[in-house]
């Protein structure tokens, strides 16, 4: 099945700051990637997706970038504010649309 | 109440007791997912079920016996826990199964077991 790595585990930016989280993943195959955003006790929320008929996708100060040849993709967030501190959840689905999630990453933007 | 509801949001409960997790969710979809977290690892898929037949159940030990008694309702039975199992429980719903689209969450109940 599909195996999805996230880096780096721990993330702390300056306010202001952009922050970068990189995922790579195993499966050719997959072709839906969603990025979902964890605050502290609450739950995981869809922040931002991509399919791989496209390399980029912007949201706001959100983007995500593909690279399948390498298969890897990136959450980018720019300008940082405290309510971007969360754990972030990048996922893959497989040749088999099962969505593989990463272990998260924690991000801390400092004030 | 909208979205994907989960009770109790705490539980803390013997290595002999039983006890249910219940999730709902009003959303209208056809598949319905549980979900276990733990800290520092990957959320892990437990069971899957898609109009209320359950298609998949991922190696998870038969302490966990989970049932969905129709599309908008989800248990998850507990019996004879250890203690490595205490986590936060996910439930989630998905229009359709198995999809490349948004999972909808609840929030979840941490479940600790003594």
């Amino acid at each position: 099945g599909e195996n999805v790595e996230q880096h780096p585990s721990t993330l702390s930016v300056q306010e202001g700051d952009s922050a970068v989280i990189k995922c790579t993943y195993s499966d050719s195959a997959s072709n839906y990637f969603p990025w979902y955003k964890q605050e502290l006790g609450k739950r995981p929320q869809l922040i931002i997706d991509i399919r791989s008929n496209v390399g980029e996708k912007k949201d706001q100060r959100i983007a995500v970038t593909l690279n399948k040849t390498a298969k890897h993709f990136s959450l980018h967030i720019t300008e940082t504010q405290p309510e971007d501190s969360a754990v972030y959840f990048c996922a893959a689905n497989g040749g088999n649309n099962r969505l593989a999630f990463g272990k998260g990453n924690q991000v801390v933007v400092i004030p | 109440e909208t979205g994907v509801t989960q009770t109790p949001r705490h539980l803390v409960m013997g290595m002999t007791n039983k006890k249910s997790l219940k999730c709902e969710q009003h959303l209208g979809h056809n598949a319905m997912y549980w979900y276990k977290q733990s800290a520092k690892k990957p959320l892990e898929l437990m069971f899957v079920y898609s109009l209320e037949e359950r298609v998949e159940n991922n190696s998870v030990p038969s302490r966990f016996s989970p049932e969905c008694p129709n599309s908008s309702h989800l248990f998850l039975h507990l019996h004879t826990l250890q203690p490595e199992d205490s986590a936060l429980y996910l439930c989630a719903s998905s229009q359709v199964y198995p999809t490349p689209g948004e999972l909808f969450f609840g929030e979840g109940s941490r479940l600790t077991v003594l």
